[in-house]
């Protein structure tokens, strides 16, 4: 089991907006800013998308949105495209011994 | 542009020593404020993080891997390499190189960029 807890899935038609979960502890998310999201293809190596909360990494579009409450992150994609059909994975640094954590991650698919 | 290029053996045999290599591009390997890390994916599943070095040699590594990793890194070459001993099939995944952020000294942050990965199976 990861340490962080993300959606196996979610699923949404092309137009719409669907957020990811990340869920981590007070020893993680619910205590730092250092939380990031990356976007994985298939074969593909993960891309930044979302560091610290909130921040888009230049050339990432407006359409993919950072937040945080308490111990859970999340990922807005608004105005789904075929594009985005991807696994996303959320990280967070920790204060534990392990430092920086991952999420399972989650399968988006654009219907 | 910053580039990362991942470079080893895709097959090593049980109890022996996975050996990789990053090569950076684009940039200086001495950058302040960036390490450099490790990253394993097993197929079909999720992301590990094995550890990260600064061009000092200062390393971090996750517990769980800890006895069986070492990272080095060599500036002048603008590489940094991992190691990691005795390996078993639970070890066979595509394994990342990425510019590691750490803030304030302290805080380990995002990756970016990647390396595209390359595939190590564990097998005799």
């Amino acid at each position: 089991q990861s340490a962080l807890t993300q959606p196996a899935s979610v699923s949404g038609s092309p137009g719409q907006s669907i957020t990811i979960s990340c869920t981590g502890t007070s020893s993680d998310i619910g205590t730092y800013v250092y939380v990031s999201w990356y976007q994985q293809h298939p074969g593909k190596a993960p891309k930044l998308m979302i560091y610290d909360v909130s921040d888009r990494p230049s050339g990432i579009s407006n359409r993919f949105s950072g937040s945080k409450s308490g111990n859970t992150a999340s990922l807005t994609i608004s105005g789904l495209q075929a594009e985005d059909e991807a696994d996303y994975y959320c990280s967070s640094y920790t204060t534990s011994s392990t430092l920086v954590l991952f999420g399972g991650g989650t399968r988006l698919t654009v219907l | 542009q910053l580039q990362l290029q991942e470079s080893g053996p895709g097959l090593v045999k049980p109890s022996e020593t996975l050996s990789l290599m990053c090569i950076v591009s684009g940039g200086s390997i001495s950058s302040s404020s960036y390490y450099w890390g490790w990253i394993r994916q097993p197929p079909g599943k999720g992301m590990e993080w094995i550890g990260s070095i600064f061009n000092s040699g200062s390393t971090y590594y996750t517990p769980s891997l800890k006895s069986r990793v070492t990272m080095f890194v060599d500036t002048s070459k603008n590489e940094f390499s991992l190691r990691l001993t005795s390996v078993t099939a639970a070890d066979t995944a595509v394994y990342y190189c990425a510019r590691h952020k750490r803030w304030g000294g302290y805080y380990f942050s995002w990756f970016d960029p990647w390396g595209q990965g390359t595939l190590v199976t564990v097998s005799s």
